[in-house]
């Protein structure tokens, strides 16, 4: 199965701040997405990254806070800008295998702390 | 819109004794239905899916759940659990194949000795 590298793994980052997540497949996928892991909670789904088009956000998520980008179909970051404290999570890549039939992998996550 | 619900937020089984996690599912058509483990600190793991077919599904660590359309759920079972397999357990669910995946709350297993 596809194997996804993320990183950085975690980061302390200023209030005000913003980070790029690099997610990184070693094949060619077509659906790419971001998941936001609150402390103590499930995965929610932040954005589908669109290889060669924007991002399509969920339900009170917007391009602005979270810009989104997928130059092609290994490759795709995601952005958390002007962090708060409440940005402070486990963000997230994941990707469908062979076009899903063979489930969906994640990446081994970024653990964020804003201070 | 699908959703995913995973009525037991925390359960506790001693060692060796079978397991029950349930999982409902809410949509018209049939899912995509997954498993995913994740352990203290680690990321997710699929331990299985369920696409069409056969019903009954047998993952990974000895794990099998079975699909029931007319329930709309996607129980897992194990027949006996180890210390390891203290874990957060979700359900999840897709519209299609190649789709966004919703995820459930979690059910977090413990395990007692």
């Amino acid at each position: 199965s596809a194997v996804i590298s993320q990183k950085p793994s975690r980061d302390i980052c200023q209030r005000g701040t913003s980070l790029t997540i690099q997610c990184q497949v070693d094949s060619q996928v077509t659906m790419m997405f971001w998941y936001r892991q609150q402390p103590g909670q499930s995965l929610t789904l932040i954005a589908t990254a669109n290889q060669g088009s924007e991002a399509t956000y969920e339900s009170g998520f917007v391009i602005d806070k979270f810009p989104i980008s997928r130059p092609n179909l290994t490759f795709s970051t995601l952005t958390v800008s002007n962090m708060s404290p409440e940005d402070s999570s486990i963000y997230l890549c994941s990707a469908g295998v062979d076009r899903g039939r063979a489930g969906y992998t994640f990446g081994s996550g970024t653990r964020l702390t804003v201070v | 819109a699908q959703s995913v619900t995973q009525p037991d937020i925390h359960i506790t089984v001693s060692e060796g004794a079978s397991l029950e996690l349930r999982c409902n599912y809410s949509y018209g058509a049939t899912p995509y239905l997954f498993w995913y483990v994740q352990s203290p600190g680690q990321g997710l793991q699929l331990l299985l899916k369920y696409f069409s077919g056969d019903t009954l599904v047998q993952g990974i660590k000895g794990f099998e759940a079975e699909f029931k359309r007319s329930q709309s759920s996607f129980n897992l079972r194990k027949p006996s659990v180890h210390w390891s397999d203290a874990a957060e357990y979700f359900c999840a669910v897709a519209p299609n194949r190649d789709d966004k995946i919703i995820f459930g709350k979690g059910t977090r297993l413990h395990i007692l000795p």
